[in-house]
C-alpha cells in the first residue's frame, strides 16, 4: 500500500531561518506528490505539487523536488516568516487508479516561526 | 467562485445516535472525496465518488459508515450508531478527474464531529 512519513513536530525556528521538512514515501505505482498547508483556523490548501521524477514544485518561496531514487519530497524555504506558521502535510496520490485511492497523507508537521 | 462547502461546521451528538454530514463540491467537479482527520493526524481517505457512483469505498472503517451522491453533485456522509471513536474532523474534497488525469483536490473547511 501507499504511505508517507514526515518529520515529527513541532519545528520551531526564528524568522529568516532556513527550513527543511523531510518527507519520504512508499507507493504502488507512480505517484504524484503534494505539500498541503493548514493555517490556524483555516482549511487545507495545496501549497505545491510535482507529478514526475525530478520535477520541482514551488510556491510562496517554498520548494520541493520529486526524488524517485530516494523516494523523497522534502520541503524547503530559504527564509521563513512568522506568517509561515502552520501545519504542513506531505501527501501522494497514485493516478494509475484514476485517483480512486484518494490522497495518502503524512501525520503533519507543526511549524512555529518566532519573531 | 465558491469553494467546497460543508455543513454543519460543528456537530455534537450522543453515543448511539445517527448523524448526516453534507458536502457541496465545486460546481462541475466530477470527483468527490471524503476524509477523516483525527487530532494530531493527517487526513485519512474514506470514500471516492466519480459522478454518482462510489468508485472506491475501501477507506470506510465499518458498515456503520455510508455515503451517497445521488445526482453527482452534493454528497452526504451518514454514520449510524455513533461511537466516541468516531469523533474527528470530516473533510470533503472535490476535483475534476478525467481522461487527462487526476485533478487538484480542493478541500472544504470540514465538519467537526464530537460524540459524547
Amino acid at each position: 500500500g501507499n504511505s508517507v512519513t514526515q518529520m515529527e513536530g513541532p519545528v520551531t525556528l526564528s524568522e529568516e531561518a532556513f527550513l527543511t521538512i523531510n518527507c519520504t514515501y512508499t507507493a504502488t505505482g507512480y505517484p504524484s506528490l503534494f505539500w498541503y498547508v493548514q493555517y490556524p483556523g483555516e482549511g487545507l490548501q495545496l501549497l505545491l505539487k510535482a507529478t514526475k521524477a525530478d520535477d520541482k514544485g514551488s510556491n510562496k518561496g517554498f520548494e520541493a523536488t520529486y526524488r524517485k531514487e530516494t523516494t523523497s519530497f522534502h520541503l524547503e524555504k530559504g527564509s521563513v516568516q512568522v506568517s509561515d506558521s502552520a501545519v504542513y502535510f506531505c501527501a501522494l496520490i497514485t493516478a494509475a487508479g484514476g485517483g480512486a485511492d484518494g490522497l495518502t497523507f503524512g501525520k503533519g508537521t507543526h511549524l512555529i516561526i518566532q519573531p | 467562485g465558491a469553494g467546497v462547502s460543508q455543513t454543519p461546521s460543528n456537530k455534537v451528538t450522543e453515543k448511539g445516535k445517527y448523524v448526516e454530514l453534507r458536502c457541496d463540491p465545486i460546481s462541475g467537479h466530477t470527483a468527490l472525496y471524503w476524509y477523516r482527520q483525527s487530532l494530531g493526524q493527517g487526513p485519512e481517505f474514506l470514500i471516492y465518488f466519480q459522478g454518482t457512483g462510489a468508485a472506491d469505498d475501501s477507506g470506510l472503517p465499518n458498515d456503520r459508515f455510508f455515503a451517497v451522491r445521488p445526482e453527482g453533485s452534493v454528497s452526504t456522509l451518514k454514520i449510524q450508531r455513533t461511537e466516541r471513536g468516531d469523533s474527528a474532523v470530516y473533510l470533503c474534497a472535490s476535483s475534476w478527474n478525467g481522461l487527462a488525469g487526476v485533478g487538484e483536490q480542493f478541500f472544504g473547511p470540514g465538519t467537526r464531529l464530537t460524540v459524547l
